[in-house]
């Protein structure tokens, strides 16, 4: 099974400021098809989980820009260029190319300091 | 819009059954896969089972198999896993997820409220 590690497991950010979550993958999420499926989730307090990138950089309807995911292979990262409030929860990327299972990373924390 | 409503949720004893429902709407439903993906309480996502658009092939985590099985209605637009043989560690928030496309398990483009499952005696 693919193993996802996300880091940090707790971010505390300054309202305004940048923050960057890192998701590692054990094997190369590369598909023969050319595409890689990676995506990131965020989950506010109470929430459903609600995806916010597909494909590693493809933001989905509704998603402000200041989110973006880039990132290839084994390393990919989620930046909020600018938090907001609004952005406190967990966020968890996850992978679709090796299967089954489909795997999450563990989640990152973002709070506001 | 898009809607996914799970309902079925409850307390049950180990070694019970309990069976959920998603009713999807908004969509075209016969035309995705579908999923079902858990939280326990505290914790982080599991995925837990695949169902293609049509119904013809079916995954499950390994911790599941042989005690879930997941199914559709198309013609009902619903979504069910049957869960026998229930652990305590099947205790959890269940979501009803929908995949982007019809085949191949990639994603989850939409999510339902979830319903809770909590195995205890």
């Amino acid at each position: 099974d693919v193993v996802l590690t996300q880091s940090p497991l707790s971010l505390p950010v300054t309202l305004g400021q940048p923050a960057s979550i890192c998701c590692r993958s054990s094997q190369s999420l590369v598909h023969s098809d050319g595409n890689t499926y990676l995506n990131w989730f965020q989950q506010r307090p109470g929430q459903s989980p609600r995806r916010l990138i597909y494909k590693v950089s493809n933001r989905d309807s509704g998603v402000p820009d200041r989110f973006s995911g880039s990132g290839s292979g084994t390393e990919f990262t989620l930046k909020i260029s600018r938090v907001e409030a609004d952005d406190v929860g967990v966020y968890y990327c996850m992978q679709g190319t090796h299967w089954p299972p489909l795997t999450f990373g563990g989640g990152t924390k973002v709070e506001i300091k | 819009q898009v809607q996914l409503v799970e309902s079925g949720g409850g307390v049950v004893q180990p070694g019970g059954s309990l069976r959920l429902s998603c009713a999807a709407s908004g969509f075209i439903f016969s035309n995705y896969a579908m999923h079902w993906v858990r939280q326990a309480p505290g914790k982080g996502l599991e995925w837990v089972a695949f169902i293609r658009y049509d119904g013809s092939y079916k995954y499950y985590v390994d911790s599941v198999k042989g005690r879930f099985t997941i199914s559709r209605d198309n013609s009902k637009n619903t979504l069910d896993l049957q869960m026998d043989s229930l652990r305590a560690d099947d205790t959890a928030v269940y979501y009803c997820a929908k995949d982007p496309t019809m085949v191949n398990p990639r994603s989850f483009d939409y999510w339902g409220h979830g319903t809770l499952v909590t195995v205890s005696s």
